[in-house]
Parts: C-alpha cells; sequence; structure tokens
C-alpha cells in the first residue's frame, strides 16, 4: 500500500523558474492538503481540497496554485519561485469519515 | 483564528526518563487535538489523538488528555527508549472526520541518549 507518494523528493531552482511538486494517493481519500514545514514555525497550510474539482485557500497560498481533476492527485505549482519558498513541502489526504491525516515523505525544495 | 503553543525544543532526555512536552490551544469552537510524530527523513505519522473533553488518547505508551478548562493536551510518556528520538507536533481540527485543515505547533525536536 503506497499510501502518500510524493515526488521529487529534493528539487533545487533558480529564482523565477516554475515547476509542480507531484502529489498521489491511492486511499481513495476526499481531502488533500499542501503543508510548508520551516524551522520554528511548524506546519502551515497552502492549499486544500474538498474533493475532485474543489480547492480553496490556507494559510500561506501565495505563489502557489493548486488543481484537482483526480481524486488521486493534487499537485501544487510554484509559478515563479522566490527564495522565501524555500521550505520542505508536505502533501496529506485524509477520509470524510476518519480522524487521521496521511502525510508523504515531503519535498525539499531550495530556491537560489 | 486557530493556533497551538508548544514547548519550545529541543529536548534532551536519558533513556528511560519520564517525558512532558506542553501544548495548549486557541479555538472557537471544540476542537479535536492531535499529536504526531516526524521520524528522520519522513513524513508525520499520527501518534494519538482526542476528540472531546476529557478524553484521553494514547498510544506506543505515550497519553495526553484533553483538558478544556486549560486548554491543553501535554504528550507524556513514563520511560522514553532512544526509538523515541523524533520530532513531535500538537495539532488541531475544527472538525471531527476529514481533517484537510490542521492548525499545527512548532514542534518539539527529543533527542533520548543510551
Amino acid at each position: 500500500n503506497a499510501g502518500v507518494t510524493q515526488t521529487p523528493k529534493f528539487q533545487v531552482l533558480k529564482t523565477g523558474q516554475s515547476m509542480t511538486l507531484q502529489c498521489a494517493q491511492d486511499m481513495n481519500h476526499e481531502y488533500m492538503s499542501w503543508y510548508r514545514q520551516d524551522p520554528g514555525m511548524g506546519l502551515r497550510l497552502i492549499h486544500y481540497s474538498v474533493g475532485a474539482g474543489i480547492t480553496d485557500q490556507g494559510e500561506v497560498p501565495n505563489g502557489y496554485n493548486v488543481s484537482r481533476s483526480t481524486t488521486e492527485d493534487f499537485p501544487l505549482r510554484l509559478l515563479s519561485a522566490a527564495p522565501s519558498q524555500t521550505s520542505v513541502y508536505f502533501c496529506a489526504s485524509s477520509s470524510l469519515s476518519g480522524y487521521e491525516a496521511f502525510f508523504g515523505q515531503g519535498t525539499r525544495l531550495t530556491v537560489v | 483564528g486557530d493556533s497551538v503553543t508548544q514547548m519550545e525544543g529541543p529536548v534532551t532526555l536519558s533513556e528511560e526518563a519520564f517525558l512532558t512536552i506542553n501544548c495548549t490551544y486557541t479555538a472557537t469552537g471544540y476542537p479535536s487535538l492531535f499529536w504526531y510524530v516526524q521520524y528522520p527523513g519522513e513524513g508525520l505519522q499520527l501518534l494519538l489523538k482526542a476528540t472531546k473533553a476529557d478524553d484521553k488518547g494514547s498510544n506506543k505508551g505515550f497519553e495526553a488528555t484533553y483538558r478544556k478548562e486549560t486548554t491543553s493536551f501535554h504528550l507524556e510518556k513514563g520511560s522514553v527508549q532512544v526509538s523515541d528520538s523524533a520530532v513531535y507536533f500538537c495539532a488541531l481540527s475544527e472538525r471531527n472526520f476529514g481533517n484537510e485543515k490542521l492548525t499545527f505547533g512548532t514542534g518539539t525536536r527529543l533527542t533520548i541518549i543510551p
């Protein structure tokens, strides 16, 4: 059982470049979320989705776009990377009827 | 808005010592409370949860009690092991199910020395 799979695990970008962080889950969960983890700040919610075709902003959405065309996938797009987006990014999914959020292993992104 | 305040780290303890990591919260309603653990190089895993006042969550020897009167959810373990070394996050959700919006504390890094 793969759970939540994130790719890539590591990425270095130059300022202004764009990229997409991939997230896929195989648990048929309705809810998916993206968080960023920064030292001394815990995890902060970027965007989330309650189902295919439905997304909404979290606490720190600026500079990021998301879409949810299928239940399984929830990609996070950086349109023009900035050094302030250097962080570790986690994708999570959860069931409409469950308590637990399942997390991927994370993507460590460095913007230079 | 919702917030979680967590004991600052890092915390270093000897094996078999007693552990307490403090967590307090602010929420408008009646949130569910969680402790997540992050082992090196991995994502977060749910350690334990409590969904209403006076509930006690427990797992792997860890316990935490939902205290509405003090808005707290402190994590405790009677005898820690080297394998407990990790980062621990306290978190809350405004709903009981489908936790797509978790609010996290800053995390506490725990190191256990033999």
